[in-house]
């Protein structure tokens, strides 16, 4: 069985802070994808990232950047100088890399919030 | 480029009833997903179709049903709601060559009373 944890609930930093968002998974499978999402109070589930299971490689996009560590199962999230519209609730996701088994696995969420 | 499209917005139910709810997929995707997301929670699998055929389905019960039409729009059905089946549903639209990157639309958001 697949598992999402993202023990952070809730978040709130002062607008141009740094905020890291963590999410560990649990997965039988030796190939997978991980996600992360987006969702603004508007409902719609926005995608940002998905990583292989077998590049480890850390990404950076702008002021967002990830840090995947297979020995940890960890896949955490960076926010660089956090804007007000950065506030959302984010969510990291799982799927089994083969075919016909798709299905993403959500974490509970982590809502952020930015102060002005 | 229009992307995932979901009708109604909202919708009031009463125990008992039945429902349908409507997913357009992203142009030139293939593949639509459902989710069930409860207030504070992450939402969860209900099941994908695929060549208009259930391809995975989660841990829902049988009073949930889908249908995919040979343009990839798809429908959710469910039966006999109960209070519980208030939630937001999502619809998600991929490409199967696309490495499973889902897109999701705005969600329904299911009342009942």
């Amino acid at each position: 069985a697949q598992k999402v944890t993202q023990a952070q609930t809730e978040i709130s930093v002062v607008e141009k802070e740094d905020v890291t968002l963590d999410c560990v998974y649990e997965t039988r499978d030796t190939t997978y994808y991980l996600f992360w999402y987006k969702q603004p109070p508007s409902g719609e589930l926005v995608f940002l990232i998905r990583r292989n299971s077998f590049d480890e490689q850390n990404e950076i996009s702008g002021r967002y950047s990830w840090n995947f560590q297979k020995s940890t199962s960890s896949f955490n999230f960076t926010i660089t100088a956090s804007q007000v519209v950065d506030s959302a609730v984010y969510f990291c996701a799982l799927s089994s890399y083969n075919f016909g088994n798709e299905k993403l696995t959500f974490g509970t969420g982590t809502r952020l919030t930015i102060i002005p | 480029d229009a992307g995932v499209t979901q009708s109604p917005t909202h919708l009031i139910k009463t125990r008992g009833q039945q429902v349908t709810l409507r997913c357009s997929p992203k142009s030139g995707h293939d593949t639509v997903s459902w989710y069930q997301q409860a207030l504070g929670q992450g939402p969860q699998f209900i099941f994908q179709y695929y060549e208009e055929e259930e391809r995975q389905r989660g841990n829902f019960p049988d009073r949930f049903s889908g249908h995919q039409f040979p343009n990839y729009s798809s429908e959710l059905n469910v039966n006999a709601l109960l209070l519980g089946d208030s939630a937001l549903y999502l619809c998600a639209s991929s490409f199967t060559s696309g490495k499973n990157i889902q897109y999701f639309g705005a969600g329904t958001r299911l009342s009942v009373l």
